[in-house]
């Protein structure tokens, strides 16, 4: 049973430039939820996808969008990259809306230079 | 709104040694906790939770937390630690119900480093 798979593993682009991101959740899960780890701090809620709309959002902004696909994964779009952007990218699944749990993917590392 | 406070960025230990990592969330609402361990390079696993019930859960490899409602505490323990323990641990809340969209707020993270 794979687990959540996150693509590419690892990122280079430059200021001003659009990156994609893209998430395959757990087998069985339909919740898709975005995360960023700046080095060195604790996960920030990016987003959260249900059955392909947007649930709710953190406090990023319009330059992060997303998308849900009917297979349940998931994209991560951010446009007009800025230095800041830098991070890791988590993806997070979990069985409906209503679950407590989380499984968490390994996440791609970008670095805007 | 939620939030959550890790006391210790870094926490040295030497091997076999009891650790403590510490955590206190703050609420308006009740709240679910988590710990949750990153190893170098990869993603988060989710090492122990708290949904409801005894206030005393534990982990499949010798870690435990304990709620603590009054002290608003979800503190982390290992009586004896091992060279592969060392990771970065994020405490971690949500709110209660969990019946709409939810997220997790995680703290900043303890970094445990384990000396033999």
């Amino acid at each position: 049973d794979a687990g959540v798979t996150q693509s590419p593993t690892h990122l280079i682009k430059t200021r001003g430039q659009q990156v994609t991101l893209r998430c395959s959740p757990k087998s069985g899960h339909d919740t898709v939820s975005w995360y960023q780890q700046a080095l060195g701090q604790g996960p920030q809620f990016i987003f959260q996808y249900y059955e392909e709309e947007e649930r709710q959002r953190g406090n990023f902004p319009d330059r992060f969008s997303g998308h849900q696909f009917p297979n349940y994964s998931s994209e991560l779009n951010v446009n007009a990259l800025l230095l800041g952007d830098s991070a890791l990218y988590l993806c997070a699944s979990s069985f409906n809306l209503g679950s407590s749990e989380q499984y968490f993917g390994p996440g791609t590392r970008l670095t805007v230079t | 709104a939620q939030s959550v406070t890790q006391l210790d960025s870094q926490v040295p230990v030497f091997e076999e040694a009891p650790v403590e990592l510490r955590c206190n969330y703050s609420s308006s609402v009740s709240v679910y906790l988590f710990w949750y361990v990153q190893y170098p390079n990869q993603g988060l696993q989710l090492l122990l939770k708290y949904l409801s019930g005894s206030t005393l859960v534990e982990s499949i490899n010798g870690f435990e937390a304990e709620f603590n409602k009054s002290q608003t505490s979800f503190h982390l323990r290992k009586p004896s630690v091992h060279i592969s323990d060392t990771a970065e641990y994020f405490c971690a809340v949500s709110s209660i119900p969990y019946s709409s969209a939810s997220k997790i707020i995680f703290g900043s993270g303890t970094r445990l480093s384990i000396r033999p």
